[in-house]
């Protein structure tokens, strides 16, 4: 079955430590891969995604995300997190079967402690 | 770009009310997505345009909910009649229509029904 699992539901962090948030994925081939953030009573910002070539892919805000085939995950990372950083994070993906709609994790919330 | 728009932001009603959500996209977008966000299941896609016409609506939760496009920069998502279990925040998204775009999100619709 296609699913995509975010296996944190919350992570704190002190500032200026680093960060990884954990996306993995069921499906027999490469999804289209999404890393999108939702900062409270606001919508979705992309802030990474992979589809092809290099598998270190650099986002936003100092974000990047690395794709492992062999681990069938996309997990983002940031090496200092920043106060503004507390937000909802989503990994999403496209299943390549010519439908673009975007499947969603359940969301890790981020909290960051001064 | 203003971005996707969404109308109203916040919307509260009473059971067995009709509700009806607005959206308008981003100008030259041409798939357009309705998702709704609950804590109890997350973030779910609703339905989906593909040049105005509907391709995907199995997330509908069921004949209650309706949702029309009638031209390139309006769609609605109406509920009649409204009941309590569709409290939720209710997102609107843009994109160019292929499987590795960028969606576009909205700032989101808050639905209370009473």
């Amino acid at each position: 079955a296609q699913s995509v699992t975010q296996p944190d539901i919350h992570i704190t962090v002190s500032e200026g430590a680093s960060l990884e948030l954990r996306c993995n994925y069921s499906y027999g081939a490469t999804p289209y891969l999404f890393w999108y953030v939702q900062s409270p009573g606001q919508g979705l910002q992309l802030l990474l995604k992979y589809f092809s070539g290099d598998t270190l892919v650099q986002g936003i805000k100092g974000f990047e995300a690395e794709f492992k085939r062999s681990q069938s995950s996309f997990n983002l990372r940031k090496p200092s997190v920043h106060w503004s950083d507390a937000a909802e994070y989503f990994c999403a993906v496209v299943f390549q079967t010519g439908a673009n709609n975007l499947f969603f994790g359940t969301g890790t919330r981020l909290t960051v402690i001064p | 770009d203003a971005g996707v728009i969404q109308s109203p932001r916040h919307e509260v009603t009473e059971m067995g009310q009709e509700v009806t959500l607005r959206c308008k996209p981003i100008s030259g977008h041409n798939s357009l997505f309705w998702y709704r966000q609950t804590m109890m299941r997350g973030l779910e896609l609703l339905i989906y345009f593909n040049n105005n016409v509907p391709i995907d609506d199995s997330g509908m939760p069921e004949d209650r909910f309706s949702a029309k496009m009638p031209n390139a920069s309006f769609s609605t998502l109406k509920i009649q009649p409204s009941e309590p279990r569709d409290s939720a925040v209710y997102f609107c998204a843009s994109s160019s229509g292929r499987e590795t775009d960028t969606q576009y999100f909205g700032p989101g619709t808050r639905l209370t029904v009473l």
